[in-house]
């Protein structure tokens, strides 16, 4: 099983500041890694495939970069909507899909 | 705006069975591999179980295998797990997820999710 694994658990900032999260794999998975983005009672949204890839609707914000066992996700300036909590998840060890724990974007 | 919704959850004694189905609309269904991801209160997203668009390619999670069945009704754009012999642990929401693939595979990301069904196991 390949594990995921994110820091920081939870990070502070302030609407309009630039948030960078992180994200690890065990063993390489070469670019097969998602971001989704879930609010409280809600279900999770995707946002970044492919480690880079924006989905559909995803404002330009949001990028991703990474590859192997490394990964980035990065909001460049925060909006009020943007306070979530945020997991990455492999699939490139098919189909043991795994989550990364999450990492929680509160306000400062 | 691709619609999925849950239901079928509740509250099971351990040793019980549920059948959570998952209405799907605004896409050709027998064309997308689906999927169910569970979140345990308060916790991750955990995967649980992927069928094929036609059916007949299923996988499991270790960790309900032999217990949970997925299955689909393509002629009712509905997607299927039936959970057995279930336990404390099992308790979570149960989203079912679509994969983009149009080929009734799998690309291994879940691009739309449904609102999510509580399933609570306790005495």
């Amino acid at each position: 099983e390949i594990v995921m694994t994110q820091s920081p658990a939870t990070l502070s900032v302030s609407p309009g500041e630039r948030a960078t999260l992180s994200c690890w794999a065990s063993h390489s998975i070469r670019t097969n890694v998602a971001w989704y983005q879930q609010k409280p009672g809600q279900a999770p949204r995707l946002l970044i495939y492919g480690a880079s890839t924006r989905a559909t609707g995803i404002p330009a914000r949001f990028s991703g970069s990474g590859s192997g066992t490394q990964f980035t996700l990065t909001i460049s300036s925060l909006q009020s909507e943007d306070f979530a909590i945020y997991y990455c998840q492999q699939y490139n060890n098919w189909p043991q899909f795994t989550f990364g724990p999450g990492t929680t974007v509160d306000i400062k | 705006e691709v619609p999925l919704l849950e239901s079928g959850g509740g509250l099971v004694q351990p040793g019980g069975s549920r059948r959570l189905s998952c209405a799907a609309s605004g896409f050709t269904f027998n064309n997308y591999g689906m999927t169910w991801v569970r979140q345990a209160p308060g916790k991750g997203l955990e995967w649980v179980s992927s069928i094929s668009g036609d059916g007949g390619s299923t996988y499991y999670a270790d960790s309900v295998k032999g217990r949970f069945t997925i299955s689909r009704d393509n002629s009712k754009n509905t997607l299927f797990l039936q959970m057995n012999d279930l336990r404390v642990e099992d308790t979570a929401v149960y989203y079912c997820a679509k994969d983009p693939a149009n080929n009734g595979y799998f690309l291994g990301y879940f691009d739309y999710w449904g609102q999510g069904s509580l399933v609570t196991v306790s005495s």
